[in-house]
């Protein structure tokens, strides 16, 4: 069975912090979603991760994705308040695995 | 603008009534939708697959009697909630997929059974 794991699980940080969230698992994927979810809404897709060793930016948001392809990271830069959310990591195409989730609080 | 349509976005009814989604995909033919439910501040967690013209897969403990799914068309698929207990309670979100996309999501369904 193939699972992601997602850490952290909670943050709350202040305006103007750096803070990486983690996404790891033990089997291969394809692909590598990440997506941000506000409150009464559905998911928004932020990226897709496809080529091991990618890098893409969004902003203030860096996504990687590991080498073998079994693990990603979101990195965002000098958060601010409007970061504020939920940020899943879903692997696979089709049916996703997702990650636990991180709920993320940007303090002003 | 919105990929995916859900519809309704809030509903509030009487124990042991029946609700019905609607999640339509607006801008592209989905081979297959899916639909999830989700508690506060937690992921998504899938209820049953669904795939055009045939009958939806639905997950380990996910009763299928209780929680209908049609897919009569590439861009239509309801979910029917039977005989909603207040437990029924939750957020519950569609998305659409074909082959070589991303996945979309709706903007979900917020349920409240009384």
């Amino acid at each position: 069975t193939q699972l992601l794991e997602q850490s952290p699980q909670f943050l709350s940080i202040q305006e103007g912090e750096n803070l990486t969230v983690y996404c790891n698992s033990s089997s291969v994927f394809s692909s590598l979603q990440w997506y941000r979810q506000e409150p009464g809404e559905g998911p928004v897709l932020l990226v897709t991760v496809v080529t091991g060793g990618e890098v893409k930016k969004l902003k203030r948001l860096t996504f990687q994705f590991g080498d073998a392809r079994k693990d990603s990271s979101l990195h965002i830069t000098a958060a601010q308040p409007g970061d504020t959310g939920l940020y899943l990591c879903a692997g696979g195409e089709g049916k996703l695995i997702f990650g636990q989730g991180t709920e993320l609080s940007v303090k002003p | 603008g919105a990929v995916v349509s859900q519809h309704p976005s809030w509903v509030i009814c009487k124990s042991g009534t029946s609700v019905k989604i609607e999640c339509r995909s607006l801008d592209f033919q989905a081979t297959t939708m899916f639909w999830y439910r989700q508690f506060p501040k937690q992921s998504l967690m899938l209820m049953a697959t669904s795939n055009e013209g045939s009958k939806a897969t639905y997950e380990q403990g996910v009763e299928k009697d209780k929680f209908l799914i049609n897919h009569a068309s590439l861009t239509l698929s309801t979910l029917t909630v039977t005989s909603a207990h207040p437990e029924d309670s939750s957020f519950y979100i569609c998305s659409a997929w074909d082959r070589g996309r991303p996945q979309h999501f709706g903007d979900g369904t917020r349920l409240s059974i009384l």
